[in-house]
């Protein structure tokens, strides 16, 4: 079956523009996790969702945001970016909530100039 | 989660079985160890997890030592391909996702 989908794979965009990161999750699986990873701060846990609802959060500011549909696709959203939100964002799904027998994507490198 | 100590590198001899050792000596009675490996480019991807008894899947096998404070992956044949950075993770699950550290870049060599 098929793994893990993030779109897009690569985008580039300005200091103080907003973006919008994709995660199709495995068939089936309810849970949809986000991490971030940079050089410098190795990788690091966003927000978990489980059935359309937010149930963890990670110490990020309020410009990171997130969604889970119904059929548990979920959306991230970066607001204002700045030059530090360059990083490979990345979206796993797992069957159960808490999500830590995960499955990754290939994730979204973000870059901002 | 609780802490855990990884070495930053190792090598092993393709073909060889590759041990990667993981201290988590405050590891509390509900917190399973996971492991993860990242091949450079790549998402993490789960290799395998346990609480207390030894456990083995296609991929690896997990010794947990019997306090509980420390653990060993094994690859049994390691090949080239399973050069990668390799995380070990104590979590019960709670309300920071799963904490990756530095991990260990495994390399293995022809």
């Amino acid at each position: 079956k098929a793994g893990v989908t993030q779109t897009p794979r690569y985008l580039i965009k300005t200091r103080g523009q907003q973006v919008t990161l994709s995660c199709s999750p495995i068939s089936g699986h309810r849970s949809v996790s986000w991490y971030q990873q940079t050089p410098g701060q190795g990788l690091q846990f966003l927000f978990e969702y489980f059935s359309e609802t937010q149930r963890n959060k990670g110490n990020f500011p309020g410009r990171f945001s997130g969604r889970q549909f119904s059929n548990s696709r979920s959306e991230m959203n970066v607001s204002t970016l700045e030059l530090g939100d360059s990083a490979l964002y990345l979206c796993a799904s797992s069957l159960r909530h808490p999500n830590t027998e995960a499955f990754f994507g290939q994730g979204t490198r973000l870059t901002v100039v | 989660d609780a802490k855990t100590t990884q070495p930053t590198s190792m090598d092993c001899a393709e073909g060889r079985a590759a041990n990667l050792p993981c201290n988590h000596s405050t590891i509390s009675g509900n917190e399973y160890v996971y492991w993860y490996r990242q091949i450079h480019s790549q998402g993490p991807q789960y290799i395998i997890h346990g609480l207390k008894n030894n456990e083995t899947n296609e991929m690896a096998s997990l010794i947990i030592t019997e306090d509980r404070k420390s653990s060993t992956l094994i690859l049994p044949h390691a090949t080239l391909r399973d050069t990668a950075v390799y995380y070990c993770i104590a979590s019960g699950g709670g309300a920071d996702g799963l904490t990756f550290g530095k991990g260990t870049h495994l390399i293995i060599q022809p």
